[in-house]
């Protein structure tokens, strides 16, 4: 079975240039997660889906950041402009709903901002 | 005070020795809670869910405190393959899960 996959794996831009992160979660998984890891931090929780519905994004900085999974399978989550203190990991993980089952998280997208 | 505070790490310790890590979370209202176990520049992936029980798996042992509000891992006979970062997580139903910064593991030969 295919695990959670994310694109690209490394991401280099310039500051206040825009830039993509793309994930297809495990089939069948209707929660998806985004988070952001900062070195030697966990994960912090940007935006929830339930299906295409965001049930949770009090975390995004909505001022530059935006997300959207449309028909409730894949995601891309975006920032524009993207500032130096946006350099981190990118995750993106799926669950099975119901609460509280065990999350898949995908390889990250490790991002670099110059 | 953050909502999952961990041991700040990092654990040097011998092939061979037992090694404890703690976790305290600071909603009543969690209801599940889990160790993760990331490999460095790897993804977080779940090494075991934590029951009222206590449970065990292999080397692993892990408890928990509601009333304290604790969460333990304790691993025996330490390989040289534990060596990671381990996440505590907790969550509450129709919520989110919180993650822990992580205490970091090193075993050494």
């Amino acid at each position: 079975e295919a695990g959670v996959v994310q694109s690209p794996r490394y991401k280099i831009i310039e500051k206040k240039q825009p830039v993509a992160f793309w994930c297809n979660p495990i089939s069948g998984h209707n929660t998806l997660y985004w988070y952001l890891q900062n070195l030697g931090q966990g994960p912090e929780l940007l935006i929830r889906y339930e299906n295409e519905e965001a049930v949770d994004d009090s975390q995004l900085p909505k001022d530059r950041f935006s997300a959207e999974r449309l028909k409730g399978v894949d995601s891309t989550l975006k920032i524009q402009p993207a500032e130096l203190g946006d350099s981190a990991v990118y995750l993106c993980a799926s669950s099975a709903s119901g609460g509280g089952n065990e999350q898949f998280f995908g390889p990250g997208t490790r991002l670099t901002v110059l | 005070r953050k909502e999952v505070e961990q041991d700040p790490g990092p654990f040097n310790v011998p092939e061979g020795a037992t090694v404890a890590f703690n976790c305290t979370y600071s909603n009543s209202a969690s209801q599940s809670f889990f160790w993760y176990r990331q490999d460095c520049r790897k993804e977080p992936k779940l090494l075991m869910s934590v029951y009222s029980s206590g449970n065990e798996d292999g080397r692993f042992t892990a408890q928990l405190n509601r009333a304290s509000q604790y969460i333990s891992l304790l691993i025996r006979d330490s390989k040289l393959s534990d060596s990671a970062t381990y996440l505590c997580v907790v969550n509450t139903y129709g919520q989110n899960f919180v993650f822990g910064p992580g205490t970091r593991l090193s075993v050494l030969p």
